[in-house]
């Protein structure tokens, strides 16, 4: 079974400060992708970025970086510079492996971390 | 841009009312999604669809069913709502497995919260 972890339930920083939300998975597919999601406030949840498994190479787009690490089973964020409007849950997520067409993307979430940026 | 709506922001039922919480997306999707988010838990899958009449159980499908008679729209029902729905809904949908390079990705509507008293 496929499962995904956020140990952090809630972080909180300071305006400026770098920030990294740790995500952890376990499947047993050698095919499979990871996908961070944000959820502000309002509560919808906006994609940030789709990572497949044969990739390894670190992405970064502006203040967010996302590091992919298969050894360990990671994919970590990190923000840099973080600001006031970054304050939201995130969510990683991992979708089963495309075995005959027959799972349709289907996601697992971790629980989501918090993240509070004070000005 | 991809567009999935929820019919209503916010809902308040009583207890043994049959709900219906409709979604529609505007971008042709293949497949569409119904989610339930409660602290600590993340989101879990309730129902999906990979095509219209079509349907599969998720994670957690007791209580819920579903419908789809159009490809744009998907329909979660609660036949006899108890207090222990009360949660966040959302619908996601996502084009196809054969849609490219991000044809599985999941593009989500702003949620439904439902408060059963």
């Amino acid at each position: 079974a496929q499962k995904v972890t956020q140990a952090q339930t809630e972080i909180s920083v300071v305006e400026k400060e770098d920030v990294t939300l740790d995500c952890v998975y376990e499947t047993r597919d050698t095919t499979y992708y990871l996908f961070w999601y944000k959820q502000p406030p309002s509560g919808e949840l906006v994609f940030l970025i789709r990572r497949n498994s044969f990739d390894e190479q670190n992405e970064i787009s502006g203040r967010y970086s996302w590091n992919f690490q298969k050894s360990t089973s990671s994919f970590n964020f990190t923000i840099t510079a973080s600001q006031v409007v970054d304050s939201a849950v995130y969510f990683c997520a991992l979708s089963e492996e495309f075995a005959g067409g027959t799972s349709y993307g289907k996601l697992t979430f971790g629980q989501g971390t918090i993240l509070t940026v004070h000005p | 841009d991809v567009k999935v709506t929820q019919s209503s922001r916010y809902l308040v039922k009583r207890t043994g009312e049959k709900v219906f919480l409709e979604c529609v997306q505007d971008m042709d999707h293949e497949n569409m999604f119904w989610y339930r988010q409660d602290p600590g838990l993340g989101l879990r899958l309730i129902y999906f669809s990979y095509d219209v009449k079509m349907k599969e159980k998720g994670d957690i499908p007791e209580g819920y069913s579903v419908s789809r008679e159009k490809k744009e729209r998907f329909s979660l029902i609660l036949e006899s709502a108890s207090t222990n729905q009360t949660s966040m809904y959302l619908c996601a949908s996502s084009l196809s497995l054969a849609g490219g390079p991000l044809g599985d990705t999941q593009y989500f509507g702003p949620g439904t919260r439902l408060t059963v008293l």
